[in-house]
């Protein structure tokens, strides 16, 4: 079954530290989403990307956090400067269509220091 | 926005006992997916499934779109089946996937 694949699985870091967290989204799908989740609680949205562009954003994704399909194959999620608070388990994800079955990363899990 | 309701919020069975896990939203949706958040953080896809009732070895779900509420069935559970079970909405409205705040399922053996 294919799969989507993040890189690293953990990662540490100093606050202020730019980061880079890494996906392979399925090979024929055109929809990519990054989610997170504090560790506790649900699944947040956090942006939605479909060619080329951001269709949809949280309050959450601010200016330290953009998106990039470099590519054509993976698909990243860049914080600037990390903060304590973005400490958690970042998820992406891709989709075939939009709002049509989701399959999800098994996840980087960041913690900031 | 669309809220996602889940309960209960958790869950402790036997080994071998059979449970029912419920999703309410609160609007017309045009997708809902039930996940399954193992040990070690994963989530894995169990169920696409908008509308209808659909079978998967001991899991079975049921959305009844139209009531505005999903089931999801686990029968002769076991240990492995510990973790958080989160249900996902999709609306054209809000263009995103939200989850809901998940059951948390213990299976003692």
């Amino acid at each position: 079954e294919p799969e989507v694949t993040q890189t690293p699985s953990h990662q540490v870091t100093q606050m202020g530290q730019e980061v880079i967290l890494r996906c392979v989204p399925i090979s024929n799908h055109l929809y990519f989403y990054w989610y997170r989740q504090i560790l506790g609680q649900k699944v947040e949205f956090l942006v939605s990307f479909y060619n080329n562009e951001i269709s949809e954003k949280s309050e959450i994704f601010d200016d330290q956090f953009s998106v990039e399909r470099p590519d054509g194959s993976n698909f990243t999620l860049k914080i600037r400067s990390t903060k304590l608070e973005d400490s958690a388990m970042y998820f992406c994800a891709s989709s075939g269509r939009t709002g049509y079955g989701y399959t999800f990363g098994s996840g980087t899990r960041l913690t900031v220091v | 926005g669309i809220q996602v309701e889940q309960s209960p919020p958790d869950l402790i069975l036997q080994e071998g006992a059979n449970s029912t896990l419920r999703c309410n939203f609160s609007d017309s949706v045009n997708n809902l997916q039930w996940f399954h958040q193992n040990p070690w953080g994963q989530l894995i896809n169990l169920f696409y499934i908008p509308s209808g009732t659909k079978q998967n070895g001991r899991l079975s779900a049921t959305t009844v779109a139209t009531e505005r509420y999903s089931l999801l069935y686990i029968s002769s559970s076991q240990t492995t089946d510990s973790g958080v079970y989160f249900c996902a909405v999709y609306s054209s409205n809000t263009g995103k996937l939200i989850f809901g705040q998940g059951t948390t399922l213990q299976v003692k053996p």
